[in-house]
């Protein structure tokens, strides 16, 4: 069974751009969860997807948005970049989403220059 | 202000010693979990832990569950180099995961 495929696994961009990651989750996954990581603040949920849905919404900005198509994949956009964004972006995956556990993606490595 | 707290932050020993980190909260949580992630990686599931006073093994490591299920801890046995990485917490509640802030572990040689 494949496991969570995020893609690109690196990017860099230029501040003021706009970015689209992207996460397949595992295969019957219906959640799909995004994480930022850095060093100093560690991992900082970001969003839910279930079923197309946005259903959980962390502390971030609007320029942090997402989507979730009806294969569960989901794609996470950042617009108006800033230096602070460069970090790890991981996304995970669960059955439901109400399960205790989840498994992650390698991460896409951004950095913003 | 992170929900949970990890202790050590950072950690170095040789290989061989025995080693215990830390995982707590003032929160209740209906299960715990424990990630190692190694640089440039994602976080790789190691354990769950459920009921209260839950204990588990993992080869050399040791995973225990608070009675209260606000606290949690990993025990590593004689150590090995391929032990080094970032150990993280991850509580779950109210479909939502809180991840501790980690402690980066160091195995010498």
């Amino acid at each position: 069974k494949a496991g969570v495929t995020q893609t690109p696994r690196y990017l860099i961009k230029t501040r003021g751009q706009q970015v689209t990651l992207s996460c397949s989750p595992i295969s019957g996954h219906r959640s799909v969860s995004w994480y930022q990581q850095t060093p100093g603040q560690g991992l900082q949920f970001l969003f839910e997807y279930f079923s197309e849905t946005q259903r959980n919404k962390g502390n971030f900005p609007g320029r942090f948005s997402g989507r979730q198509f009806s294969n569960s994949r989901s794609e996470m956009n950042v617009s108006t970049l800033e230096l602070g964004d460069s970090a790890l972006y991981l996304c995970a995956s669960s059955p439901t989403g109400w399960d205790t556990e989840a498994f992650f993606g390698q991460g896409t490595r951004l950095t913003v220059v | 202000t992170q929900l949970l707290e990890q202790s050590p932050q950072f950690l170095s020993i040789q290989e061989g010693e025995n080693l215990t980190v830390y995982c707590n909260s003032s929160s209740v949580f209906s299960s715990l979990q424990w990630y190692r992630q190694e640089p440039g990686e994602g976080p790789v599931l190691l354990v769950t832990v459920v009921t209260g006073g839950e204990v588990k093994k993992l080869k050399r490591l040791t995973f225990q569950f608070g009675d209260a299920r606000k606290d949690s801890s990993l025990h590593i046995t004689a150590a090995q180099t391929g032990d080094t990485g970032l150990y993280l917490c991850a509580g779950y509640n109210f479909n939502k995961f809180y991840f501790g802030s980690g402690t980066k572990l160091n195995v010498k040689p």
